[in-house]
């Protein structure tokens, strides 16, 4: 079965610092990885997807398999990053229930 | 605006009672699904479909039924509602099953308290 573990329920850092949410999950292939994002008071969103290899809003998301993680970075925190991240991983071409979604961290930033 | 909506946004029930979740979306997704938001056991999915006519079960569906009539609605709904189904629900589509791409879109959310 198919498991994504996020670590830390909340993190706390300061405006400027870096910052890096973990995600590690369980499966025997090769999974497509995600990340979604929950502002204050709107809905979830997909913020990026390990597939595009895109930087969102300064995030950035490397898939390693050898770890098993796909840890969410970015080098100076905003404020407006204040938010919850959900990990999500989707077993490719099956799954017919889509995502599974990590337990989520609590981002707080620090002015 | 094109999406997904449900109502209600909020509701109080009493324990017993009968509830039912609406949504409804207008991007003519094949996929939709019902998931709870919890502090600390994050996202867990209820039910799901992948077209009209049909439904399966996710990781919590234990007294919640769904029925998929057709491709727009996709109703949650709490035959007897307890406390601990105390949550925010949320409602989401992707334009094929299985999650497609991967990027689902979510409602805003209903609140339910059950008392």
């Amino acid at each position: 079965a198919q498991r994504v573990t996020q670590p830390e329920k909340l993190l706390s850092v300061f405006k400027g610092a870096p910052v890096e949410l973990k995600c590690n999950y369980s499966y025997s292939g090769s999974p497509e990885l995600f990340w979604y994002v929950q502002y204050s008071r709107q809905r979830l969103q997909l913020l990026l997807r390990h597939i595009s290899r895109e930087s969102i809003k300064g995030f950035t998301a490397d898939l390693n398999k050898g770890e098993t993680s796909f840890h969410l970075k970015k080098p100076f925190a905003q404020e407006e990053d204040s938010a919850m991240y959900y990990c999500a991983l989707k077993a490719p071409g099956g799954g017919a229930d889509g995502l599974t979604f990590g337990k989520g961290t609590h981002l707080i930033i620090q002015p | 605006i094109a999406g997904i909506t449900q109502a209600p946004t909020s509701q109080i029930l009493a324990a017993g009672r009968r509830m039912t979740l609406r949504c409804t979306q207008d991007m003519r997704h094949n996929a939709m699904y019902w998931y709870r938001q919890d502090l600390g056991l994050g996202l867990r999915l209820i039910h799901y479909s992948n077209t009209a006519g049909t439904t399966g079960k996710g990781e919590v569906p234990d007294g919640y039924s769904v029925s998929r009539a057709n491709t727009d609605d996709f109703p949650l709904t709490l035959a007897s509602a307890v406390p601990s189904q105390t949550s925010v629900y949320f409602c989401a589509s992707s334009p094929r099953e299985g999650g497609g791409t991967g990027e689902l879109f979510f409602g805003e959310g209903s609140r339910l308290t059950v008392l």
